[in-house]
């Protein structure tokens, strides 16, 4: 199963563009890479999922590099309500193979 | 939308008790999963289900059980509870959707054991 890693925490102030990057080394070639957020008192929420190259929806894009050992979640323009903890997910084709990273606690401030 | 209900918040035991967490996803998913969560430690695997009866080990069974009688409920076992599974407990459901696979998670259980 691939392993996932990133960076504990990161700062940020409002309005500015963040990218957490994740390193998955061993993904295997049918896994994807998912992201979720978490807020304090809640389960996870999803974000956003792909496969491979650049994927994007209302909320935030995910690049994906050729190799895919890893992955970066871009967040544009940030706001308070942003601070969270984001975690970084290698799923399999079955839906079944699931290793959650450490998260990284995001903080914005104003 | 779609809801999984945990059916504490937060709960608290007595070493050596057995402690039942249930949890039901009313969206008719194929996969259910049991987490739990401790500071610097992220969300680890405990079990999971892919279908009725079904079970996989994931990271960190030991300790634990699970049973999956209906599709819609998947409760979570500590034969006998210890002080080291004092934890925040989450589970999820998924299915994939579209081209995505997605897990939706309660709310989740904060277990004291003491």
């Amino acid at each position: 199963l691939a392993k996932t890693t990133q960076p504990i925490s990161m700062d940020s102030y409002e309005g500015q563009e963040v990218n957490i990057t994740c390193s998955h080394n061993n993904i295997a070639t049918n896994d994807y890479i998912t992201w979720y957020q978490q807020f304090p008192s809640q389960g996870p929420r999803f974000i956003i999922q792909g496969y491979k190259t650049k994927v994007t929806n209302e909320v935030a894009s995910l690049f994906i590099p050729a190799d895919r050992k890893s992955s970066t979640l871009s967040l544009p323009r940030v706001s308070l309500s942003d601070t969270a903890v984001y975690y970084c997910l290698v799923v399999n084709q079955a839906g079944t193979a699931l290793i959650f990273g450490k998260g990284t606690t995001l903080s914005v401030s104003s | 939308d779609v809801k999984v209900t945990q059916s504490s918040r937060y709960l608290v035991k007595r070493t050596g008790e057995k402690v039942f967490l249930e949890c039901v996803q009313d969206m008719d998913h194929e996969n259910m999963f049991w987490y739990r969560q401790d500071p610097g430690l992220g969300l680890r695997l405990i079990y999971f289900s892919y279908d009725v009866k079904m079970k996989e080990k994931g990271d960190i069974p030991e300790g634990y059980s699970v049973s999956r009688e209906k599709k819609e409920r998947f409760s979570l076992i500590l034969e006998s509870a210890s002080t080291n599974q004092t934890s925040m407990y989450l589970c999820a459901s998924s299915t994939w959707t579209g081209a995505k696979n997605i897990q939706y998670f309660g709310a989740g259980t904060r277990l004291s054991v003491l």
